[in-house]
């Protein structure tokens, strides 16, 4: 049962512009949202995370968006790189060490 | 900032043998790590806990006496696929906790021939 879910596997926008990647969740005890991005053959890289108190986070070009009510978050990247590119995971936890994926979103930054 | 290293970062291994990948915290120590297991296309699923100094964690549907973990010290885990078959070739990472945050490893791809 995948608790943390990304319903769009690639995404493609062109440089400069907005890239909004989505993600669900289903388990509302989950209070703590992370985006991860990865490169193929290498492990995730932590980009930015969120706290269930809060509904926004921003650092630099990503900004995270939580809505608690509708068990969503997004990010954000703007404006896009050609070096963004990779795929993007979010994971969510829930006080335990646990960390749910979701499946990944690729992301491709036309130059 | 916190890093995490594996080796073999690639292994190619005959049916019915056993493999062993290391997982290191090179810059913190680590009482807990994890073991992910990644399938084409699809999400990174978390395989077990390992905890320094006791037994691992396992997820449901991962079977404790084939995957092997050792958590030796604070800055190592390891994990053993022993008796290896096709099925299991995937991309094994592992994690390490510090700082209430999860640093993860560049990843170990297993190719079981």
């Amino acid at each position: 049962d995948q608790q943390v879910k990304q319903n769009s596997p690639s995404l493609s926008v062109q440089e400069g512009r907005i890239s909004i990647l989505n993600c669900d969740y289903t388990n509302s005890m989950f209070d703590y949202f992370l985006w991860y991005k990865k490169y193929p053959a290498e492990g995730p890289t932590f980009l930015i995370s969120i706290s269930s108190i809060k509904d926004k986070n921003e650092d630099g070009r990503f900004t995270v968006f939580l809505n608690k009510s509708a068990k969503h978050l997004s990010l954000h990247i703007v404006p896009s790189q050609p070096g963004d590119s990779a795929v993007y995971f979010c994971a969510a936890s829930g006080g335990a060490n646990n960390l749910f994926f979701g499946t990944g979103t690729r992301l491709t930054v036309i130059p | 900032g916190a890093v995490v290293s594996q080796h073999p970062s690639r292994v190619i291994c005959k049916s019915g043998t056993s493999v062993k990948i290391e997982c290191r915290s090179l810059d913190f120590q680590a009482t807990t790590m994890f073991w992910y297991r990644q399938f084409p296309k699809k999400s990174l699923m978390l395989m077990a806990t390992s905890n320094e100094g006791s037994k691992a964690t396992y997820e449901q549907g991962v079977e404790k006496d084939k995957f092997l973990i050792n958590h030796a010290s604070l800055t190592l885990s390891t994990l053993t696929v022993t008796s290896a078959h096709p099925e299991d070739s995937s991309f094994y990472i592992c994690s390490a906790r510090f700082d209430s945050e999860q640093f993860f490893g560049p990843g170990t791809r297993l190719t079981v021939l």
